[in-house]
């Protein structure tokens, strides 16, 4: 398995603003993913972040609204940008470790008044 | 695209009881099959999964899945619950590692 932790681990925020989460992992890994889990639903992937490269957002989600960043092989960063109480949510990473698997952080719990 | 349906968004046992879980799913390729279990608070863990070869699969905690395929389904099962299993469980179908898909989720309650 992966060993991922995730930075805050929640937070309270005004709305307008913006949060940035970060994600590390404990070793070098291609594809890291974020997925968003709104009160009481499944989770929703937002978007697949390669090292090197643009992250590729799924339908409904920005780059605007969700910019991420993928500087190394270890770490990844998503800000949710200009933030409204429906951003109210979990926020989680992901990442592959071995085939077909991914292995999730602890998640970011965001509220937002 | 593959999809994942969950049969009971709350399924509630009492301690010592037999746990299933229902998970039936849509593929048009041979899926991967997971099932992920969220703690209050946590984030998902990985409970078991399914890729290739026997169908029945044993995960953590005293869980295991069987895959059948003319079913179309993932159920999961215990045969005992402990007060401690207590949690939101996702089944989820993938067919390639970029592209996972999670069903709505099941809330288990162990009554005492």
């Amino acid at each position: 398995s992966a060993v991922i932790s995730q930075k805050p681990s929640r937070d309270i925020c005004q709305r307008g603003t913006s949060l940035t989460i970060q994600c590390q992992v404990d070793s070098q890994v291609t594809m890291m993913f974020w997925y968003r889990q709104q009160p009481g639903q499944s989770l929703t992937l937002i978007a697949t972040a390669n090292q090197g490269s643009e992250a590729t957002y799924e339908s409904g989600f920005v780059i605007d609204k969700f910019p991420i960043s993928r500087p190394n092989l270890t770490f990844s960063t998503l800000t949710v940008s200009n933030m409204s109480p429906e951003d109210s949510s979990i926020y989680l990473c992901s990442t592959s470790r071995g085939p077909e698997t991914q292995y999730f952080g602890p998640g970011t719990r965001l509220l937002v008044l | 695209a593959q999809s994942v349906t969950q049969l009971g968004s709350h399924v509630s046992v009492s301690e010592g009881a037999l746990v299933l879980l229902r998970c039936n799913y849509s593929s048009s390729v041979p899926p991967y099959l997971f099932w992920y279990v969220q703690y209050p608070n946590q984030g998902l863990q990985l409970l078991l999964k399914y890729t290739t070869g026997a169908t029945l699969v044993k995960g953590i905690n005293g869980f295991e899945a069987e895959f059948k395929k003319s079913e179309t389904s993932f159920h999961l099962t215990k045969p005992s619950a402990h007060m401690s299993d207590a949690a939101e469980y996702f089944c989820a179908v993938s067919v390639n590692n970029n592209d996972m898909r999670f069903g709505a989720g099941t809330r288990l309650t162990v009554k005492p």
